[in-house]
């Protein structure tokens, strides 16, 4: 059974980074396309962008300047960076992959 | 990037009727890569349908997946009360991946 699980800070400064990591169980990471997605009750569901081992990344045109979506192999873990976050940035943050997998999601708040 | 439009925004009705979904795309989407989620308060989305038509693995066979090109459907024969939720439609043959507004079904 695949599941994932998203982990990293709640809370996040302005001008920082938005660091996230997806935690992939009962399949390789080394197969698939894995996602990371945003949901805000404005803008609803965002695609940001996906990795895949053996091509490489694939971001939304929006994030593109600040996003960075990298894998761990060895930990089969991936990885969200976001810079430059602002207060809009504020989202239930999910990752995604194997085909419609997703993670319960989690919360980032963007404030001083 | 490709704009989905759901159609209606709510839909209100009562356990045991036919339900019928709307998703419109502003251009054709690639290979007919259309996905339906289903989303409940406080949980992450649930995939029902792929490719327009092909059922999620443990999906009921309640819900079924039509359309191509543009215009796509998701239909719930007979609603059970664990389907009244927020769907959306997502379409992933072009990026960026786009996702619709939502229509909310709630009980009438």
């Amino acid at each position: 059974q695949v599941q994932l699980q998203e982990s990293g800070p709640g809370l996040v400064k302005p001008s920082e980074t938005l660091s996230l990591t997806c935690t992939v169980s009962g399949v390789s990471i080394t197969i698939s396309h894995w996602s990371w997605y945003r949901q805000t009750p404005g803008k609803g569901l965002e695609w940001i962008g996906y990795v895949l081992y053996s091509e490489g990344t694939n971001y939304n045109p929006s994030y593109m300047s600040r996003v960075t979506i990298s894998l761990d192999t060895s930990k089969n873990q991936f990885s969200l960076n976001l810079n430059s976050v602002t207060a809009a940035d504020s989202a239930v943050y999910y990752c995604e992959g194997y085909g419609g997998v997703w993670g319960p999601g989690t919360l980032v708040t963007v404030s001083s | 990037e490709i704009v989905l439009t759901q159609s209606p925004g709510t839909l209100s009705l009562s356990p045991g009727d036919r339900a019928t979904l709307s998703c419109r795309a502003s251009q054709t989407i690639t290979n007919n890569y259309l996905a339906w989620y289903q989303q409940k308060p406080g949980q992450s989305p649930r995939l029902l349908i792929y490719a327009a038509s092909s059922r999620a693995t443990g999906i009921p066979d309640r819900f079924s997946g039509t359309g191509s090109g543009t215009d796509f459907t998701l239909t719930i024969s007979r609603l059970e009360p664990e389907d009244f939720a927020v769907f959306y439609c997502q379409q992933y043959g072009t990026t960026p991946w786009t996702f619709g507004q939502g229509t909310k079904v709630e009980i009438k």
